[in-house]
């Protein structure tokens, strides 16, 4: 079993939608959670970071942590063509506090 | 947020050549450096930890005597890829930590393909 999982996609809504991007993970220690937008070729670039479980909005972005369910989720509101990426969850925690584990990326498309 | 640099943005290689990446923290020091390598369509995957001025640890299943990995100073780690064959061909990642910094900061990528 993968240590993070998440729907690779590809996930496509009209402009204006609200997006749900998901990711699941099967390590308890887990305390610190972040999403990634990584354009095509680029590197990716942080969006929300989150310790522990809650809510935390920053914009249109939403991050929520539900540690009882191992369950971290990303809205987006007013989704806008500029936000088609690929959405990358990631986690950090445990024994090694520095060592990023990722979950595989989810394309999102954003039809104008 | 921090900026991180990497150098070149694509290289084009021939089997057995070797190549060198380098990776740049330009607004702060970084005492900790990552080299992550990544798939198309798949996630990073992390292949060292380099922190300033010792030996670097890979991670399992990746050849250090392949991938050699500098970091030099707290500013600028290398990545040199050995006697490249096609299969190495990826997209490698640098990120970088230090004090004052509340996460990695992730480079632009590096494109690698072996001919």
């Amino acid at each position: 079993q993968k240590e993070v999982e998440q729907d690779p996609g590809p996930l496509s809504v009209p402009e204006g939608a609200i997006v749900s991007l998901n990711c699941t993970y099967s390590n308890s220690a887990f305390q610190y959670f972040m999403w990634y937008r990584q354009y095509s070729r680029k590197g990716p670039e942080l969006l929300m970071y989150t310790y522990s479980s809650g809510n935390k909005e920053d914009g249109r972005f939403t991050a929520q942590v539900d540690k009882s369910s191992k369950y971290i989720s990303l809205f987006i509101r007013d989704s806008q063509p500029s936000d088609s990426a690929t959405y990358l969850c990631a986690m950090i925690g445990g024994s090694s506090a520095s060592k990023i584990i990722f979950g595989s990326g989810t394309r999102l498309s954003i039809r104008p | 947020g921090a900026v991180v640099s990497q150098h070149p943005s694509r290289v084009i290689c021939k089997s057995g050549t070797s190549v060198k990446i380098e990776c740049r923290s330009l607004d702060f020091q970084a005492t900790t450096m990552f080299w992550y390598r990544q798939f198309p369509k798949k996630s990073l995957m992390l292949m060292a930890t380099s922190n300033e001025g010792s030996k670097a640890t890979y991670e399992q299943g990746v050849e250090k005597d392949k991938f050699l990995i500098n970091h030099a100073s707290l500013t600028l780690s290398t990545l040199t890829v050995t006697s490249a064959h096609p299969e190495d061909s990826s997209f490698y990642i640098c990120s970088a930590e230090g004090q004052g910094i509340d996460t990695q900061y992730f480079g632009p990528g590096t494109r690698l393909t072996v001919l």
